[in-house]
């Protein structure tokens, strides 16, 4: 059981929008801390993908967005790409207990 | 260019150790925080341990307390994890990973060690 709550799978066509969310409580995301997002392709570690909410690291295409809001995050994808296809992975931080690093438990995007 | 590298997975017992070491190169490592996030393959990520930058504090995640380590070398641009008394479901991809000066996130990491645990 992650402690961020995100839908196992999206799907979308081809130049569609999709977008996955990220449920947090008052002890991680509604508590101010920021949200983070990673894309991890088949067989590979996951990246960056968006930083701090809604900021994207060179090289990211500005496909990729992702906002914030009260204990939950989203992150939109347009123009969906084949390329695309992968598992997505919201991460924060908790403040519970001792503190500490948690994530979504992840959401695999299908390209139709 | 940033790169971390983990080496020392394998397979051990239920009940044995094992050392993981990431070597990083490509930035000022003594200047960063690290960590240890794990993946069971075709699971979600897990993170597992931080140390400072200095080596003076570290955080554990429940499942791995008093019974992994994590420390560094700052001379040799090396972090490590310690873990004993392994258990099945210790079995998963390691990934080291950088933490950035500020964001409480992961801006890089490793391409991973498999630690299997069976007997």
């Amino acid at each position: 059981q992650s402690v961020l709550t995100q839908p196992p799978s999206v799907s979308g066509a081809p130049g569609q929008r999709v977008t996955i969310s990220c449920t947090g409580s008052s002890s991680n995301i509604g508590a101010g801390y920021d949200v983070h997002w990673y894309q991890q392709l088949p067989g590979t570690a996951p990246k960056v993908l968006i930083y701090v909410n809604n900021n994207r690291p060179s090289g990211v295409p500005d496909r990729f967005s992702g906002s914030k809001s009260g204990t939950s995050a989203s992150l939109a994808i347009t123009g969906l790409q084949a390329e695309d296809e992968a598992n997505y992975y919201c991460q924060s931080y908790d403040n519970s207990l001792s503190g500490f690093w948690v994530f979504g438990g992840g959401t695999k995007l299908t390209v139709l | 260019e940033v790169q971390l590298v983990e080496s020392g997975g394998g397979l051990v017992q239920p009940g044995g150790s094992l050392r993981l070491s990431c070597a990083a190169s490509g930035f000022t490592f003594s200047n960063y925080w690290m960590h240890w996030v794990r993946q069971v393959p075709g699971k979600g990520l897990v993170w597992v341990s931080r140390i400072h930058s200095d080596g003076s504090t570290t955080r554990y995640a429940d499942s791995v307390k008093g019974r992994f380590t994590i420390s560094r070398d700052n001379a040799k641009n090396t972090v490590f994890l310690q873990m004993n008394s392994l258990r099945a479901e210790d079995a998963a991809v390691y990934y080291c990973v950088r933490e950035p000066m500020i964001g409480y996130y992961f801006d890089y990491w490793g391409q991973g060690a498999l630690v299997t645990v069976s007997s």
